[in-house]
């Protein structure tokens, strides 16, 4: 079964640009979630889909949107590039959406690591 | 709000020697817990996680976790430690969102775990 794939693996842009990143779930897997890594503020979570609906948001600024397909591929896109943004963004992939009654764990790609310049 | 620590930046071990990697966890409700591993320029994959009424949980590549309620931790550990083991490890508790159900997940700082031969 394939894993998460996220594409491209790697992105340099300059400042002021904007980019698109995607992800392609695990077959059969309805949720995906968005997480910034970087150095200094670690592991950040930054939005949830389930079924095409945005079900959570992290605490970025609005430059930062994403969304989901019926086939549940999402795609996330970061506006107005600042130096800031560059990190690795990581895709993961969940069977279903996490309820008080289930533990699902997620599934992560390889990320798509982005340097803006 | 839920949370995880990890109170150990780096953690060294020489390989054959049993290994700990520390977590505490701060949660409303039940913990939703879980150990990822990161080697270098890659995701996050997927150890072990927490299931309710196991207080020894076993996972991928031998790991196993230890889960104290009355100590709030959940620390990750392996019974003879290999180089390959070398790599970031991340704890994690998924989010407690009173409207509704979610996959987030909460990480901790991570973990550098350095095996030496």
């Amino acid at each position: 079964k394939a894993g998460v794939t996220q594409t491209p693996r790697y992105l340099i842009k300059t400042r002021g640009q904007q980019v698109t990143l995607s992800c392609s779930p695990i077959s059969g897997h309805r949720s995906v979630s968005w997480y910034q890594q970087t150095p200094g503020q670690g592991l950040q979570f930054l939005f949830e889909y389930f079924s095409e609906t945005q079900r959570n948001k992290g605490n970025f600024p609005g430059r930062f949107s994403g969304r989901q397909f019926s086939n549940s591929r999402s795609e996330m896109n970061v506006s107005t590039l600042e130096l800031g943004d560059s990190a690795l963004y990581l895709c993961a992939s969940s069977l279903e959406l996490g309820t008080r009654g289930m533990n699902t764990e997620a599934f992560f790609g390889q990320g798509t690591r982005l340097t803006v310049v | 709000a839920q949370s995880v620590a990890q109170p150990e930046d780096q953690v060294n071990v020489a390989e054959g020697n049993p290994l700990t990697v520390k977590c505490t966890y701060s949660v409303s409700g039940n913990p939703y817990l879980f150990w990822y591993v990161q080697y270098p320029n890659r995701g996050l994959q997927f150890l072990l996680k927490y299931i309710t009424g196991d207080n020894l949980v076993k996972g991928s590549y031998g790991f196993e976790a230890e889960f104290n309620k009355s100590q709030t931790s959940f620390h990750l550990k392996k019974p003879s430690a290999l180089v390959s083991d070398s790599a970031l490890y991340f704890c994690a508790v998924r989010d407690w969102n009173y409207g509704g159900a979610t996959n987030k997940l909460i990480f901790g700082t991570g973990t550098l775990l350095a095996v030496q031969p």
